[in-house]
C-alpha cells in the first residue's frame, strides 16, 4: 500500500528564512500529489497539487513544490517565511491503483516561525 | 460561499451514548468522505461515498456508520462510542472523486468520549 513520509514532526524557522518541508512517497507509479495546510481550529486547505505536466508547482501564499520522480519526493518550499505561515502542513498522495481518489496522508509537519 | 459544514464543532460525551456528527456541503459534490486525525498518525479515512446511496469503508471503519440519503449530507454515526474514538474528525468533499481533484474540508469536530 501507498505510504507518505514527512520528515520532521516540527520545523522551526525565523521570519524571513527559507521554509523546506519534506515529503516522500512510496509508489512506483507516479501518483497525484497534494500539500494541504491546517491553521489552528480550522480544516485543511489546499496549498498546491501536482497531477501532470510541469514538475515545479506554484501554490498559494508563495509556496511551491517540486515533483522529483527519481527521488519519489514532493518537498514544499517558500523563500521567505512569514509569521502567518505558522501552521501544520500535510502531504497527501492519491492512490494510483484505485479508480477514484483515495488520499493517503503523511503524519504532518508543524511549522513554527519565530520573529 | 462554497463550504463544508460540520456540527457540532465540539462534543464531550460518555461511553455508549449514541451520537451523530452532521456534514453538509453546498457545492453539489458527488464525493464525500470522513477522516479522523490523531497526533502522529495524520488523517485516516473512515468512510467515503461516491454518490447518493453509495458508501464504502475506508481504512478505519470499525465502530462507525454513515448514510448518504441526499447528495448534500453525509452524517457520521457512532452507535456506541468508546474512548478510543476520541479524536478530531473531518468531513470532506470533491466534485466527482476523480484522483486529480482536491478535497474541500470542513472545520472539524472534536469528540471526547469519557
Amino acid at each position: 500500500a501507498q505510504s507518505v513520509t514527512q520528515l520532521g514532526s516540527h520545523v522551526s524557522v525565523s521570519e524571513g528564512a527559507l521554509v523546506l518541508l519534506r515529503c516522500n512517497y512510496s509508489s512506483s507509479v507516479p501518483p497525484y500529489l497534494f500539500w494541504y495546510v491546517q491553521y489552528p481550529n480550522q480544516g485543511l486547505q489546499l496549498l498546491l497539487k501536482y497531477t501532470t505536466g510541469a514538475t515545479l508547482v506554484k501554490g498559494i501564499n508563495g509556496f511551491e513544490a517540486e515533483f522529483k520522480k527519481s527521488e519519489t519526493s514532493f518537498h514544499l518550499t517558500k523563500p521567505s517565511a512569514h509569521m502567518s505561515d505558522a501552521a501544520e502542513y500535510f502531504c497527501a498522495v492519491s492512490e494510483p491503483h484505485t479508480g477514484f481518489q483515495k488520499l493517503v496522508f503523511g503524519t504532518g509537519t508543524r511549522l513554527l516561525v519565530s520573529p | 460561499e462554497a463550504q463544508v459544514t460540520q456540527n457540532p464543532r465540539y462534543l464531550i460525551t460518555v461511553t455508549g451514548k449514541k451520537l451523530t456528527v452532521t456534514c453538509s456541503q453546498n457545492m453539489n459534490h458527488e464525493y464525500m468522505s470522513w477522516y479522523r486525525q490523531d497526533p502522529g498518525l495524520g488523517l485516516r479515512q473512515i468512510y467515503y461515498s461516491m454518490n447518493v446511496e453509495v458508501t464504502d469503508k475506508g481504512d478505519v471503519p470499525e465502530g462507525y456508520k454513515v448514510s448518504r440519503k441526499e447528495k448534500r449530507n453525509f452524517p457520521l454515526i457512532l452507535e456506541s462510542p468508546s474512548p478510543n474514538q476520541t479524536s478530531l474528525y473531518f468531513c470532506a468533499s470533491s466534485p466527482t472523486g476523480a484522483k486529480n481533484q482536491p478535497q474541500h474540508f470542513g472545520d472539524g469536530t472534536r469528540l471526547s468520549i469519557l
